[in-house]
């Protein structure tokens, strides 16, 4: 299965300052996954990263607030800027890929997430 | 869009006992429904997944049933064991060249011994 590794895990952010948050997948893949999981809430997806392509935004989100970058095809990054408390969430990536556990092996797997609290 | 609403937000079952979790979704054109177990502090794993073409699906103590024409779809879990306590998301994926997910509220189950 898809092996993602994400990090930082957790971080402690200043009110105003920016968090960038980085996924690297052992294979590669073609479109990359941006969610957002509010303490206690479900995901919500923030944006789509093809390689060599501006990323996708979902309703509600924007590019100035989360520049995404994705270099190549096992590698994107996000960023959360200028943050606030209302920011404080786990980000998590997720890709298209085999998937272990399943009889067809496939489906979307996650990162491991970045727990964000901002003061 | 697509809106995926869940039911039970919260299950409490006795170990051995079967739980039902459902889901209803918005878009006809959704075709692909996962479902995913997160246990406290880790990240959601897909359990078990269902298309369009296919009514049911079954792997061991999980099963999962997709009804197109009510646009329904529901994980069974049977003979639940402690380690079966967790948040349960459903989600239905809609082929935009990709398959974009939208996720349920969570329902979490809490199995006793």
């Amino acid at each position: 299965s898809a092996v993602i590794s994400q990090k930082p895990s957790r971080d402690i952010c200043q009110r105003g300052t920016s968090l960038t948050i980085q996924c690297q997948v052992d294979s590669q893949v073609t479109m990359m996954f941006w969610y957002r999981q509010q303490p206690g809430q479900s995901l919500t997806l923030i944006a789509t990263a093809n390689q060599g392509s501006e990323a996708t935004y979902e309703s509600g989100f924007v590019i100035d607030k989360f520049p995404i970058s994705r270099p190549n095809l096992t590698f994107s990054t996000l960023t959360v800027s200028n943050m606030s408390p209302e920011d404080s969430s786990i980000y998590l990536c997720s890709v298209e890929g085999p998937s272990a556990g399943l009889a067809d092996g496939y489906g979307y797997t996650f990162g491991s997430g970045t727990r964000l609290t901002v003061v | 869009g697509e809106n995926v609403e869940q039911h039970p937000s919260t299950l409490s079952v006795q170990e051995g006992d079967s739980a039902v979790i459902k889901c209803t979704y918005s878009d006809s054109a959704s075709n692909y429904f996962p479902w995913y177990k997160q246990e406290l502090g880790k990240r959601p794993q897909l359990i078990i997944d269902i298309r369009s073409n296919v009514g049911e699906k079954k792997d061991q103590r999980i099963a999962v049933t997709l009804n197109k024409t009510a646009k329904h779809f529901s994980l069974h879990i049977t003979e639940t064991q402690p380690e079966d306590s967790a948040v349960y998301f459903c989600a239905a994926g809609l082929n935009t060249g990709f398959q974009k997910l939208v996720f349920g509220t969570g329902t979490r189950l809490l199995v006793s011994p």
